[in-house]
């Protein structure tokens, strides 16, 4: 069966420091990946997707980036954080039609 | 951006009753999907309807689509405190059999009072 991964469950990070979060997915080859943030009481916006190694759509521009090193790695970056980067950050794969999330990360900027 | 509107925005029922919550969309879709997030956590699945479908079962859950009205609505039936969570709907456009990206809407929060 697929899992998917997601760490750290928590972090509390200052203004101007750099940022990684990491999802995996296991069980599964070549799924799309997908990056989403969730501010409080709102719904999801989608950051990022990925359709395969080294190939991310950007949805969003701002300062984070993504990268997709192996096939079921999916990376979340950010050189230098901003108080509005604050948030739920969801990682997804999908198959067929369905998306299937992990635990996610909260993020708190002071 | 969202394309999916969800109403009520909050929805606060008693153990037992039936739950129903509104999904309107924009565009042609493919398919319309269903999602629930407990607080905190992330979000399940619950059910897919396809456009050329009008209406789904699962368990508890009845989901209705109407591409004329471009709307769909999630039934929740003796609905439990456990039912408590907020409620997404989804459309899939585009690329058949292979989504690449959901339209979120910005969901209802459900509250099943004991």
């Amino acid at each position: 069966s697929q899992t998917i991964h997601q760490w750290p469950a928590t972090l509390v990070q200052p203004v101007g420091s750099p940022l990684s979060l990491e999802c995996t997915v296991e069980g599964t080859s070549n799924p799309n990946l997908y990056w989403y943030r969730q501010a409080a009481g709102r719904g999801l916006q989608l950051l990022f997707y990925s359709v395969g190694i080294g190939q991310i759509s950007s949805e969003v521009p701002q300062n984070l980036s993504a990268s997709r090193p192996q096939d079921r790695q999916f990376i979340l970056s950010s050189k230098k954080l901003l108080l509005s980067d604050s948030g739920f950050y969801l990682c997804a794969w999908s198959g067929v039609d369905t998306q299937y999330f992990g635990p996610g990360t909260r993020l708190t900027v002071l | 951006s969202q394309q999916g509107e969800e109403d009520p925005q909050a929805l606060s029922i008693q153990e037992g009753e039936n739950a129903t919550m509104n999904c309107s969309y924009k565009t042609s879709i493919n398919n319309l999907q269903w999602y629930r997030q407990n607080s905190g956590r992330g979000l399940v699945h619950l059910i897919l309807i396809r456009s050329n479908e009008r209406e789904k079962h699962s368990g508890r859950l009845r989901v209705t689509l109407d591409t004329s009205k471009k709307s769909s609505s999630l039934l929740i039936t003796a609905s439990r405190a456990a039912d408590t969570a907020s409620y997404f709907c989804a459309t899939a456009s585009g690329d058949a059999g292979n989504n690449r990206k959901l339209i979120w809407g910005l969901g209802t929060s459900l509250a099943v009072n004991p």
